[in-house]
């Protein structure tokens, strides 16, 4: 079964505490995997799109990596405004339209 | 600016009764989408449109009925046949799914509460 499990659920930072959140997927063929921000009652925020296994790429104070079966989302020296909810999502081969979303990593970053 | 815009942003339905959620996009984008958040939860698919006059029942369809009947628009009706529709709705876009890495842009999202 095609599953993205997200952790941690919620991780509490200082401010300038480097962190990384991880997402781990079990699909049938990879076509994209996806980071998202979400801020509180609001839709989630286009991050990043990762490709191949080994590709890496960069925003600001956060960077995502991809290997065959699981990405990262590596925060360095975070800020309070980079809280929020990050979410996974991945583009399965097996169906066109098939994404599929994890729960989120909730985080807050404290001044 | 292009994007997607949701309207409205607060909605309450008492019981019985339809409602429906617009959702509208600039973007040029050929395919639109609607997902249902609940807490806890990871957005789950309810329809999905890839061109004009053409939609699809996702993950979680029954209760729910939708209409593309023009590129740049995709409403959601929730019936009173959804026993639980309080949540956060959310549409999304995309260029084309049939190509591998396509992203989805989401919009702001409706949060609807029965009454």
């Amino acid at each position: 079964e095609d599953q993205v499990t997200q952790s941690p659920e919620a991780l509490r930072l200082q401010e300038g505490e480097s962190s990384s959140l991880n997402c781990s997927y079990t699909v049938s063929g990879l076509r994209g995997l996806f980071w998202y921000r979400q801020d509180p009652g609001k839709g989630p925020e286009f991050l990043f799109t990762l490709y191949s296994a080994g590709e890496e790429k960069e925003k600001e104070r956060l960077k995502a990596t991809l290997t065959k079966k699981e990405s990262f989302l590596h925060i360095t020296a975070p800020k309070p405004e980079d809280s929020a909810t990050y979410l996974c999502a991945v583009q399965a081969s097996a169906g066109t339209y098939k994404y599929i979303f994890g729960t989120g990593t909730r985080l807050k970053v404290l001044a | 600016d292009g994007g997607i815009t949701q309207s409205p942003k607060y909605l309450f339905r008492k019981e019985g009764q339809n409602v429906t959620l617009s959702c509208e996009q600039n973007l040029n984008h050929d395919a639109m989408y609607w997902y249902r958040q609940d807490p806890g939860q990871g957005l789950r698919l309810i329809y999905y449109s890839q061109i004009v006059n053409d939609f699809q029942k996702g993950d979680i369809a029954e209760g729910y009925s939708v209409s593309r009947e023009k590129k740049e628009s995709f409403p959601l009706t929730v019936t009173s046949a959804q026993k639980n529709p309080t949540a956060f709705y959310l549409c999304a876009s995309s260029i084309d799914p049939g190509t591998s890495g396509d992203t989805q842009y989401f919009g702001p999202g409706t949060r609807l509460t029965v009454l």
